[in-house]
C-alpha cells in the first residue's frame, strides 16, 4: 500500500516551453501533496505544500507563476513548470499523506528528470 | 537560517561490516525525525523514524539513535550489505510546521565487497 507515482519519469524539452509532471496516490487519499526540487547531489528542497481544493503554499523564492501546483483531487497533483529554461532542470520528487487517516507520513514518488535544452 | 546537516558527506565500509551515519540538526522544535536511502535516479525511500520522546528506535539491522542534548542523530546498518549503497538523508518536522519535513545535506554510503 502507499504507493505515489509520477509521470513522466523524465522528460527533455526546448527552452522556453511548459511541462507538466504529474503525482498520483494510487491506493490513499492524499489530502496534502508536497513537491521537492533536487539538484545533483544536493539535498530535497521543499517547492511547494498542497491541501487538496487550496492553493498551494510556496516555499521562499519559488516562483508560483513558473511553476504552478494544481491539487483539483485527493488522488492527483500536478507541477507545471512554464516557460522552463536551462536552469530548470532538475529532479522533480513529489511526496503525498493521507491526512484523513491521521497518518503523518509522506510517502514519496520516484521522481521526475526534467532536462531543458 | 535552522538547518538539518551531516558531518560525513561520504562514507566507504567493507561488506559485512556496521555503518553508522550521522546528523546534527539545530531546530530544538522539532519532534519527529526520519531517516531516508535514496538510491540513484530514484525518490526516496523510508528506513525508519524516530520521535522526540525517545532516544532509540531499532528496525531490521537499522537502528537510530536521538541525542537531544547534542541535537545529534545517528543511523546504525549492521552487517551492512552492497544493496546498502545509496544516499541517505535525514529529514526533520517542527511539531507545528504542518508536516512539513526539512531534509540534511545526505551522506552517500559505498559499501565495497
Amino acid at each position: 500500500g502507499a504507493v505515489v507515482s509520477q509521470h513522466p519519469s523524465w522528460v527533455i524539452c526546448k527552452s522556453g516551453t511548459s511541462v507538466k509532471i504529474e503525482c498520483r496516490s494510487l491506493d490513499f487519499q492524499a489530502t496534502t501533496m508536497f513537491w521537492y526540487r533536487q539538484f545533483p547531489k544536493q539535498s530535497l528542497m521543499l517547492m511547494a505544500t498542497s491541501n487538496e481544493g487550496s492553493k498551494a503554499t510556496y516555499e521562499q523564492g519559488v516562483e508560483k507563476d513558473k511553476f504552478l501546483i494544481n491539487h483539483a483531487s485527493l488522488t492527483l497533483s500536478t507541477l507545471t513548470v512554464t516557460s522552463a529554461h536551462p536552469e530548470d532542470s532538475s529532479f522533480y520528487i513529489c511526496s503525498a499523506r493521507d491526512g484523513l487517516a491521521g497518518d503523518n507520513e509522506q510517502f514519496f514518488g520516484p521522481g521526475t528528470r526534467l532536462t531543458v535544452l | 537560517g535552522e538547518s538539518v546537516g551531516l558531518h560525513l558527506p561520504t562514507l566507504s565500509v567493507q561488506e559485512g561490516d556496521n555503518s553508522i551515519i550521522n546528523c546534527a540538526y539545530s531546530n530544538s522544535a522539532s519532534d519527529y525525525f526520519i531517516w531516508y536511502k535514496q538510491e540513484s535516479g530514484k525518490g526516496p525511500q523510508f528506513i525508519i523514524d524516530i520521535r522526540s520522546n525517545m532516544d532509540k528506535r531499532q528496525g531490521q539491522r537499522v537502528t537510530v539513535l536521538l541525542n537531544k542534548t547534542v541535537k545529534h542523530l545517528s543511523l546504525q546498518i549492521a552487517a551492512t550489505q552492497p544493496g546498502d549503497s545509496a544516499v541517505y538523508f535525514c529529514a526533520e518536522r517542527k511539531g507545528n510546521a504542518g508536516n512539513m519535513l526539512t531534509f540534511g545535506g545526505g551522506t552517500r554510503l559505498m559499501v565495497k565487497p
